[in-house]
Formats: structure tokens, sequence, C-alpha cells
């Protein structure tokens, strides 16, 4: 596809629930990057890979957070039993080269969680 | 010193004038600073972006200012339009081999047609 793409686009989890969300970056880019968006703040970074390796995980809140990119092109992020707390967008990005500082973002995914 | 601050938090401009937001940061080791626009719905885009060896990049309707001294950027929009109501993203990484981007807390511009 021409842009990132992430699924579901929106996900409602009962609390306690585990959940997992897919990224799909743009064919070819190298890096791999996680966000999260609480409503109305900007995006806070979780977790970056390169390739397979994930090279930062500095912003997983909690060892609920994980990702995975096994392939070195689609990345889940999972979250082990979620809180109220977890309700967020989670983005996804990816960077062509791996000196390249463009991040290309996709829509994200709407998790709430009841 | 990791944050990056933005201002103002809400701004509302008459069509065809110019809508500037501003954005300040501690860490000298950023070296790349781009604006994101982000409509309800989507995920950020990326408009244009500036590294500290320049003082002013323009393309189209957006201009960046750079001032490395005082630590400040901003995002100028000359002839606003109405179709530029979103919320801007300003940011900041580095030093080189460091990617996260920090984001400042956003800014809801609305365009009066």
């Amino acid at each position: 596809g021409a842009g990132v793409s992430q699924s579901p686009r929106y996900k409602v989890a009962k609390r306690g629930q585990d959940v997992a969300l897919r990224c799909d970056p743009i064919s070819g880019h190298v890096s791999l990057f996680w966000y999260q968006q609480a409503l109305g703040q900007g995006p806070e970074f979780l977790t970056y890979f390169q390739n397979e390796a994930q090279l930062d995980k500095s912003g997983l809140p909690s060892d609920r957070f994980f990702a995975e990119r096994p392939e070195g092109s689609v990345s889940t992020l999972k979250i082990q039993r979620t809180q109220q707390e977890d309700s967020a967008v989670y983005l996804c990005a990816s960077s062509f080269i791996i000196d390249s500082y463009e991040q290309y973002f996709g829509p994200g995914t709407r998790l709430t969680v009841t | 010193q990791q944050q990056v601050k933005q201002s103002p938090q809400s701004l509302i401009v008459q069509k065809g004038g110019i809508s500037i937001i501003n954005c300040a940061y501690e860490n000298t080791a950023f070296d790349y600073f781009p604006w994101y626009q982000q409509f309800p719905g989507k995920g950020p885009a990326l408009l244009i972006a500036i590294r500290p060896d320049v003082s002013e990049k323009k393309e189209g309707r957006f201009t960046i200012s750079f001032n490395k001294s005082a630590k400040q950027f901003s995002l100028h929009i000359m002839d606003s339009q109405p179709g530029d109501s979103a919320t801007y993203f300003c940011a900041a990484t580095g030093p080189p081999g460091t990617y996260k981007y920090i984001f400042g807390t956003g800014t809801r511009l609305k365009v009066l047609a």
C-alpha cells in the first residue's frame, strides 16, 4: 500500500483483557516506531525497531506492553491485562532508511478500555 | 530536559491571515525539528522540517523559523485557509543515532472563512 496501515482502527476491550494491535509499515521501510497519543495530547514514544531488532523500548509504560517485529516488516503491539489508563490512540510510524529522521504515520488504533 | 513546549494551545485566525505557532526546547543535542499536521481521526502528517544549521525553511505557504541561541522554533502559515484547520504538533529528535520524536502538546488551529 501507499502508506502505513494499522488494524483494527477501533478496539474496545474490557479491563483485564489482552489486545493486539497491528502495524503494516510502508514497504521497504527499515525503521518502525510505536507512539501512544492520549486525548488532546501529543504522541509519546513507546518503542523503536530497526528491521527486526527492537533497539529502544524505553517508552513502554509497563511490562504489560510488548512489541515485536519478527520478520522486519509487520509489527504487533500487545497489551496484556488492559487497564483504563491504557485508553489512547496507538500510532505506528515508519522510516525508509536508518539515518532518516522523517517518520510517516499511520491512522492509529483507538483503544478504549471499559 | 526532554520536553518540547508548544504554544498557544489553540488559535483562531481569519482566512488569509498568518498563523504562528511557537515551540521551545532545552536539549541542545536535538538536531531535527519537524512539524506535523493532524486532522481528527487521522494520523499526523509531516508538513515541513528543519535542521539547526539553517535559520529558516519555506515550503509553499509553510515556513519554519529557527533560533538556535534561544532554542526556539516556530511555524508560520501564510494566507491561512479553512482547510488548514487542524491540530499542529512540533517535535524534536536527536542526536544522530536517536530517532524517537519528542512532541509538543499541540495547537488546535481554526481558520474562519
